[in-house]
C-alpha cells in the first residue's frame, strides 16, 4: 500500500533552517509528481511547492519563493523540503502528497502523509 | 485571503442534501479542473472528487461535484454524522503557476 512518511520537523528559531524528508513506499516513486502542502494551526490548507516526477519541473508558492527548495532522490524514494530563513508564519503541519497519473491535473492529490509539525519560535 | 472562496460553514441534518460552493476566476476554475478534499478532525485530507465530478474508488456516490464557469460545487446527499468535517476545493492557477485552495468549509451535522 502507498505510504508517505514525513520526518525532520521540530522547533527552530526565526531565521533558522530545517530540512524535511518524506519517505515513499508502495509505489514507483520516480513515476509521480509530489507536493508539499502545509496547514497552520487552526487554519486551512496552503500549497507550498511541487516537483515533477523527473525533478526538472518545479513550482513554488510566492510565500516561500527564494527560501524553500523542493528536491527528490528517486534512487532513495525520498522527497525533501529545505527550508531556510524561517519565519513564525511558517509554523504549520507540513504534508508531503502525491499527484496521481490519472487526473491530468497537478492539483489532484491522491495520497497524503500523516504530516509533520514545524514550529518557528524564539 | 484564499484565491478560491468558500463559505466558512454549512450545516444540515441527517438525510438532508447540502451543497458547498467554491468561487474562483478565469485563471483557475474556469480553465482548469476542480478537486475536493475532506479533512476529518486531526487527520490528513482525503481526495473526494477530482476532475470536477469524478469520484475515486471507495468514495460513496452520495458525494458529487459540478463546475460551471468560474464556480464549482460539492453536493452531499443523504447526510450522515460521519460527514462532519472540513471540505476544501482546489485547482491549478495558471497566473500564479501553482495550486490554489479554498479557505475551507466546516460542515456540521446537527
Amino acid at each position: 500500500q502507498v505510504q508517505l512518511v514525513e520526518s525532520g520537523g521540530g522547533v527552530v528559531q526565526p531565521g533558522g533552517s530545517l530540512r524535511l524528508s518524506c519517505s515513499a513506499s508502495g509505489f514507483t516513486f520516480s513515476n509521480f509528481g509530489m507536493h508539499w502542502v502545509r496547514q497552520a494551526p487552526g487554519k486551512g490548507l496552503e500549497w507550498v511547492t511541487f516537483i515533477r516526477y523527473d525533478g526538472i519541473y518545479i513550482k513554488n508558492a510566492g510565500s516561500v519563493k527564494g527560501r524553500f527548495t523542493i528536491s527528490r532522490d528517486n534512487s532513495k524514494n525520498t522527497l525533501y523540503l529545505q527550508m531556510n530563513s524561517l519565519r513564525p508564519e511558517d509554523t504549520a503541519v507540513y504534508y508531503c502528497a502525491r499527484v496521481p497519473n490519472y487526473s491530468g491535473s497537478y492539483a489532484t492529490i491522491d495520497y497524503w502523509g500523516q504530516g509533520i509539525l514545524v514550529t518557528v519560535s524564539s | 485571503q484564499s484565491v478560491l472562496t468558500q463559505p466558512p460553514s454549512e450545516s444540515g441534518t441527517p438525510g438532508q442534501r447540502v451543497t458547498i460552493s467554491c468561487s474562483g476566476s478565469s485563471s483557475n476554475i474556469e480553465i482548469n479542473s476542480v478537486n475536493w478534499y475532506q479533512q476529518l478532525p486531526g487527520t490528513a485530507p482525503k481526495l473526494l472528487i477530482y476532475t470536477n465530478n469524478q469520484r475515486p474508488s471507495g468514495v460513496p456516490d452520495r458525494f458529487s461535484g459540478s463546475k460551471s464557469g468560474t464556480s464549482a460545487s460539492l453536493a452531499i446527499s443523504g447526510l450522515q454524522f460521519e460527514d462532519e468535517a472540513d471540505y476544501y476545493c482546489a485547482a491549478w492557477d495558471d497566473s500564479l503557476n501553482g495550486v490554489v485552495f479554498g479557505g475551507g468549509t466546516k460542515l456540521t451535522v446537527l
